[in-house]
C-alpha cells in the first residue's frame, strides 16, 4: 500500500511570508493528523480530522495557522504570516477510524523560516 | 508539564546484546501505549503497542512491558542489530475526544555498534 505522501520535503522562507504544506493520506484512512516536531522533541498534535471535520484543533495557533481537508481526503496546512519560531518539521499522519488504530506518518516537510 | 517522559536522550549498545528503552507517564487516563521508530529524514514508523489490560506484548525481537502501578513502560530489543539504530519515541493515549490524541515523549536515540 502507498504510504502518506507529503510535499514539499523542504521549504525555506523569510519571516512574514505565507507557506502551505500538502498531505495525501493512505487510501481508506478517514482520520488525518497534522503534527509539528521541533528539534529534539517529540511530535505535537496541531489538528485531527475525522473525514472532513476537524474534531480537535485545540493546539492549532489559529491566529496564523489554518488547515482544511476538502472531500475528506487530501489536506493542506497553511501558515500566514510565518514567524522564526515556526521552523520545525511538519508531519502528516493518517489512520483507520477506531481508537487504537496506529498512525502512519509521512516523511514530513522541514520548514526553515529566516 | 510533560505527560510522557523519556529520560534517556541516548543509548549505546553492542550488536547482539539487549537494548532497553524506558518511558514514564503521568496521566492515569492513558490506556494505550505505542512505540515508534524514526530514521533521519523519515517520518516515525509504528513498531509495537500495548493496551493497559496487558502487561506484556511481544513481536519478534521486540517486547514491550507495561507496569501500570509505576506508570512505566519499556521496550526490549533482543538481539540488537545495527539496523535498529534510530530514535525511538514512546507515545500514549486515552479514550475518546482529546484524550484520544497521541502524546509523544522526546525520544531516545539508540546506537547499536557492530
Amino acid at each position: 500500500e502507498a504510504g502518506v505522501v507529503q510535499s514539499p520535503r523542504y521549504k525555506i522562507i523569510e519571516k512574514k511570508q505565507p507557506v502551505a504544506f500538502w498531505c495525501n493520506p493512505i487510501s481508506g484512512h478517514n482520520t488525518l493528523y497534522w503534527y509539528r516536531q521541533n528539534l529534539g522533541q517529540g511530535p505535537e498534535l496541531l489538528i485531527r480530522y475525522e473525514n472532513e471535520e476537524a474534531v480537535d484543533d485545540s493546539q492549532l495557533p489559529k491566529d496564523r495557522f489554518s488547515a482544511e481537508r476538502l472531500k475528506g481526503v487530501d489536506s493542506t496546512l497553511k501558515i500566514q504570516p510565518a514567524e522564526l519560531g515556526d521552523s520545525a518539521v511538519y508531519l502528516c499522519a493518517s489512520s483507520l477510524s477506531g481508537d487504537n488504530s496506529p498512525l502512519h506518518f509521512g516523511n514530513g516537510t522541514r520548514l526553515t523560516v529566516t | 508539564d510533560q505527560q510522557v517522559k523519556q529520560n534517556s536522550p541516548s543509548l549505546s549498545v553492542q550488536e547482539g546484546r539487549i537494548s532497553i528503552l524506558n518511558c514514564d507517564y503521568t496521566n492515569s487516563m492513558f490506556d494505550y501505549f505505542l512505540w515508534y521508530k524514526k530514521y533521519p529524514a523519515e517520518g516515525p514508523t509504528f513498531l509495537i503497542s500495548i493496551s493497559s489490560i496487558k502487561d506484556k506484548n511481544e513481536d519478534g525481537r521486540f517486547t514491550v512491558f507495561l507496569n501500570k502501578s509505576a506508570k512505566h513502560l519499556s521496550l526490549h530489543i533482543v538481539p540488537s542489530q545495527p539496523g535498529d539504530s534510530a530514535v525511538y519515541f514512546c507515545a500514549a493515549k486515552g479514550y475518546g475526544g482529546s484524550q484520544g490524541n497521541l502524546i509523544f515523549g522526546k525520544g531516545t536515540k539508540l546506537s547499536v555498534k557492530p
